[in-house]
């Protein structure tokens, strides 16, 4: 089954915690990307990654990091220093300029 | 910096009547327009889209224009039926990174019965 898998589904994570989101494509899919989706509001670029061993800053980075060690495999790890993450994550993958597939989500909550 | 604005945020239309969403961006050197649509709980999905050497482009009941001088491009969509409510994005993909996809806000469509 070809796609993109994100996981987990739901996320809890304490104060001052890391959590790591997951993010998979078989696609063979050069460029990932992290976008963030807060309650009626669009989708922010966090980084995105047009080749492995390199990845971008987007407008909203600060709080975020990433790696790009395998072209299949582009994790996001939220942490401490990301005042407010409670939000739902996207992860997409794309061949450049052209569709860009996404997961199904990763709804982040700080408990 | 690149950027892209999409109006309006909410439409309300009634079924059968045409909708139209609008888009401007910021790099005039962008040459690629996707539209997503991302229904209730779903992930966000390609519907059309159009490149800079084209001015318009329609699927059946969707329609993409786009002016680049005036830098806009527009979605449309004639004859609309209910399954057309869902939040529709627009993006760009700026000249000066051909991966990067730059969306717009969003704008929440409902179709009055």
């Amino acid at each position: 089954d070809g796609g993109i898998t994100q996981s987990p589904k739901y996320l809890f994570r304490k104060e001052g915690q890391n959590v790591t989101l997951s993010c998979e494509q078989n696609l063979n899919h050069d460029a990932m990307y992290w976008y963030r989706q807060d309650p009626g509001q669009g989708l922010r670029l966090i980084y995105y990654s047009q080749i492995v061993n390199d990845f971008q800053k987007g407008d909203i980075a600060e709080g975020y990091s990433v790696s790009r060690e395998k072209k299949e495999s582009f994790p996001l790890t939220v942490t401490s220093a990301q005042k407010n993450p409670t939000a739902f994550y996207l992860c997409a993958s794309s061949i450049s300029q052209t569709e860009a597939f996404f997961g199904q989500g990763t709804r982040l909550t700080v408990v | 910096g690149e950027n892209v604005e999409q109006h309006p945020s909410t439409l309300s239309v009634q079924e059968g009547d045409s909708a139209v969403i609008k888009c401007t961006y910021s790099d005039s050197a962008s040459n690629y327009f996707p539209w997503y649509k991302q229904e209730l709980g779903k992930r966000p999905q390609l519907i059309i889209d159009i490149r800079s050497n084209v001015g318009e482009k329609k699927d059946q009941r969707i329609a993409v224009t786009l002016n680049k001088t005036a830098k806009h491009f527009s979605l449309h969509i004639t004859e609309t039926q209910p399954e057309d409510s869902a939040v529709y994005f627009c993006a760009a993909t700026p000249y000066s990174s051909a991966s990067k996809i730059i969306f717009g806000s969003g704008t929440r469509l409902s179709i009055r019965p």
